[in-house]
């Protein structure tokens, strides 16, 4: 199963520029993670959102999380080329033993 | 951060043969690992859980005579593609969560890239 939709489906921009990310998922949640996955390998975690908190940042990436509209953001400032990458909002409880749900995810390419 | 390794990361069989995937967590204990397969430029589909000691736990639509898994110790899970034919021809990546409130992020193997000809 599927959580939710992110938005853009891909998207192109230069070095330098900031890139946008959304995605929405359909239940509530305790926590909404973004991961990234280079082209044929796994994922890596990038941050976490509580469902208390709103903003977060960690470097260039800043996380929003809108609870009432079921929605969150990444947003990648000054964007590299090494950042071309799929990224993914994933959602699930605070149990080792719940799955992630993944969303459909953004393709990002990056071109210097 | 946690460690788990898959292996193999790429693997070819003929169809109508088996293939067997290993996911282990190399600095924890994982009671719990989850398989996911992936279609190209697709987001993860969760296929199953995988609980040490019991059987695993599969989503809808998967079938479990289809994909084995077997959770036999703290750190391995091992997923095996029984008969494999073209359409089973997918990326599967294992994955385990290291638990407590406060370390929810899941881990990732490298995944495994299986071509069935």
């Amino acid at each position: 199963s599927q959580q939710g939709e992110e938005d853009p489906q891909a998207l192109s921009i230069q070095e330098g520029e900031n890139a946008t990310m959304n995605c929405s998922y359909k239940t509530s949640i305790n926590n909404l993670q973004w991961y990234r996955q280079n082209s044929g390998r796994g994922l890596v975690h990038l941050i976490l959102i509580r469902s208390n908190e709103r903003e977060k940042h960690s470097g260039r990436l800043r996380v929003t999380l809108d609870t009432s509209k079921k929605s969150s953001s990444l947003l990648i400032t000054a964007s590299r080329a090494a950042d071309t990458a799929s990224y993914f909002c994933a959602t699930g409880d605070n149990q080792a033993g719940t799955a992630l749900i993944f969303g459909k995810g953004t393709t990002l390419s990056v071109s210097s | 951060g946690a460690v788990v390794s898959q292996h193999p990361s790429r693997v070819i069989c003929k169809s109508g043969t088996s293939v067997k995937i290993e996911c282990r967590s190399l600095d924890f204990q994982a009671t719990t690992m989850f398989w996911y397969r992936q279609f190209p430029k697709q987001s993860l589909m969760l296929m199953a859980t995988s609980n040490e000691g019991s059987k695993a736990t599969y989503e809808q639509g998967v079938e479990k005579d289809k994909f084995l898994i077997n959770h036999a110790s703290l750190t391995l899970s091992t997923l095996t593609v029984t008969s494999a034919h073209p359409e089973d021809s997918s990326f599967y990546i294992c994955s385990a969560r290291t638990g407590g409130v406060m370390n929810t992020e899941a881990f990732f193997g490298q995944g495994t890239r299986l071509t069935v000809v």
